[in-house]
C-alpha cells in the first residue's frame, strides 16, 4: 500500500526566507503526487501536482516541487515566503481504486509558521 | 464559478443523535468522495461514489453511511455519533471515465462537534 511521510511536523521561517518542505512516498509504480495547503478551518487547496513529464513542476502562489524518483521524494519549495503562506501543507499520493475513481493518501502534514 | 459546496460549515450534534452532512457540486463530476480529518491529522478517505456505485473503505465504521440521490449531491450520514467522530468532514469530486488520473477538488469542509 502506498504511504507518504512528511518528516517535519512544524517549520518556522522568517518572511522573505526560502522554504523547503519535505515529502517522501512509498509507491510501487509511477506515482501521482500532490501538494495541498489548508488554512485554519478551511478545506484543501491544490498547490501543484505531478503526473508525468518534467520533474520540476510549478504551482500557484509561487510554489514549485521537484519529483526525484531515486529518492522517492517530492519536496515543495518557495524562494521567498510571505506571511500569508502560514498554513498547514499536505503531501499526497494518488492511486486508482477498484470500481473507478481514485484515492488520495496524505502525509501527516507540516505546519508552517512565518515570523515577521 | 464551478465549485464544491458543503453545508453546514459547522454542525453541532449530541452524542448518539443522527446527523447528516451535505455536499453539492457544480463541476458535473461523476465521482464524489468523503474524507474525515481529525484534529492535527491527515484527511482519511471514508468512501466514494463512482457515478451511482458506492465504494466503502475497508476500515470505515458501519456508523458512517452515504447517499447520492443525483450527480450533484452527496450526503454523509452518521447514525449514532460518538465523541470520537468529532472532526472536519471534507467532500471532494473528480472527473473519471477510465484511463487518465484526474485530480480531486475539495469543498471547504464541515466541522462536526459532538457534545
Amino acid at each position: 500500500a502506498q504511504s507518504v511521510t512528511q518528516p517535519d511536523i512544524h517549520i518556522t521561517v522568517s518572511e522573505g526566507a526560502s522554504l523547503e518542505l519535505r515529502c517522501n512516498y512509498s509507491y510501487g509504480a509511477t506515482p501521482y503526487l500532490f501538494w495541498y495547503v489548508q488554512s485554519p478551518g478551511q478545506g484543501l487547496q491544490l498547490l501543484l501536482k505531478y503526473f508525468s513529464g518534467d520533474t520540476l513542476v510549478q504551482g500557484i502562489k509561487g510554489f514549485e516541487a521537484e519529483f526525484k524518483r531515486s529518492q522517492s521524494s517530492f519536496n515543495l519549495r518557495k524562494p521567498s515566503v510571505h506571511w500569508s503562506d502560514a498554513a498547514e501543507y499536505f503531501c499526497a499520493v494518488g492511486d486508482r481504486v477498484t470500481g473507478g475513481g481514485n484515492k488520495l493518501t496524505f502525509g501527516t502534514g507540516t505546519q508552517l509558521k512565518v515570523e515577521l | 464559478d464551478a465549485m464544491v459546496i458543503q453545508n453546514p460549515r459547522y454542525q453541532v450534534t449530541q452524542f448518539g443523535k443522527p446527523v447528516t452532512l451535505s455536499c453539492s457540486q457544480t463541476l458535473n463530476h461523476n465521482v464524489m468522495y468523503w474524507y474525515q480529518q481529525k484534529s492535527s491529522q491527515a484527511p482519511k478517505l471514508l468512501f466514494h461514489y463512482y457515478d451511482k456505485d458506492f465504494n466503502n473503505e475497508a476500515d470505515t465504521p458501519d456508523n458512517f453511511q452515504s447517499r447520492r440521490p443525483n450527480t450533484s449531491f452527496c450526503f454523509l450520514d452518521i447514525r449514532s455519533p460518538g465523541l470520537g467522530d468529532a472532526a472536519m468532514y471534507l467532500c471532494a469530486t473528480s472527473r473519471d471515465h477510465g484511463g487518465h488520473y484526474n485530480e480531486q477538488f475539495f469543498g471547504p469542509g464541515t466541522r462536526l462537534t459532538v457534545l
